[in-house]
């Protein structure tokens, strides 16, 4: 079992529809980050969160510590969401782990 | 303009014959490290460093080495790069481990033939 669990996989959109996606993680963090990956590769960081909920635009993103789980929300979804989304924490020994990420299409 | 600057962006190299692919951040951040990007695989850390002269292993370090002699640069390097090598690499940085914001290089993408 992966330490870091994301779902969807894969999600399909239409625009303007309010997008969830989860991270679930079995190690002790001191941090979770969410990424963003567009086609042609390049990684963007969202947020970062120890704690509560940050929100930036159109996109929120909270955290439970206690539950082991972060979700990421993007309300009014656009195709230029369309990206894949990864969930990466920072262990105990100084190494970020990754979620396989979820691929998000949002259709016109 | 804060960045990572990766350098080459793609590179196609033979078997055996010796590389480096270079990193640099102008942020003056202190941890830097390596990843690389397989389908179906996701990211993996290969290498990570805390500060100058103080690396350490991530998950899949076999086959790369790096150095961290300044504190802007983090070369990786693949002495005798093999078929399995041939991935995405991404270099990060981020002021410390953990709790900083972490920004990431364009990429790097390496065949190996």
């Amino acid at each position: 079992k992966n330490e870091v669990e994301q779902s969807p996989q894969n999600l399909t959109a239409q625009e303007g529809e309010f997008i969830t996606i989860n991270c679930s993680y079995s190690v002790g963090i001191s941090a979770l980050h969410w990424l963003q990956q567009h086609p042609g590769g390049g990684i963007v960081s969202l947020f970062m969160l120890s704690s509560g909920k940050k929100k930036h635009g159109r996109l929120i993103a909270t955290i439970n510590i206690q539950e082991k789980h972060s979700s990421l929300h993007i309300t009014a979804s656009h195709p230029r969401d369309s990206a894949v989304y990864i969930c990466a924490v920072w262990g105990s020994n100084n190494d970020m782990r990754f979620g396989a990420g979820t691929r998000l299409t949002v259709k016109p | 303009e804060a960045q990572v600057t990766q350098n080459p962006r793609y590179l196609i190299t033979v078997t055996g014959k010796k590389l480096t692919v270079t990193c640099s951040q102008n942020m003056n951040h202190e941890y830097m490290s390596w990843y690389r990007q397989d389908p179906g695989l996701g990211l993996r850390q290969i290498y990570y460093s805390m500060n100058v002269e103080v690396t350490d292993k991530g998950d899949v370090p076999e086959g790369y080495k790096v150095s961290r002699k300044e504190k802007r640069n983090f070369p990786l390097i693949l002495e005798s790069p093999s078929p399995n090598q041939t991935s995405l690499y991404f270099c990060a940085s981020s002021l410390w481990e953990g709790m900083t914001e972490a920004f990431f290089g364009q990429g790097t993408r390496l065949t190996v033939v």
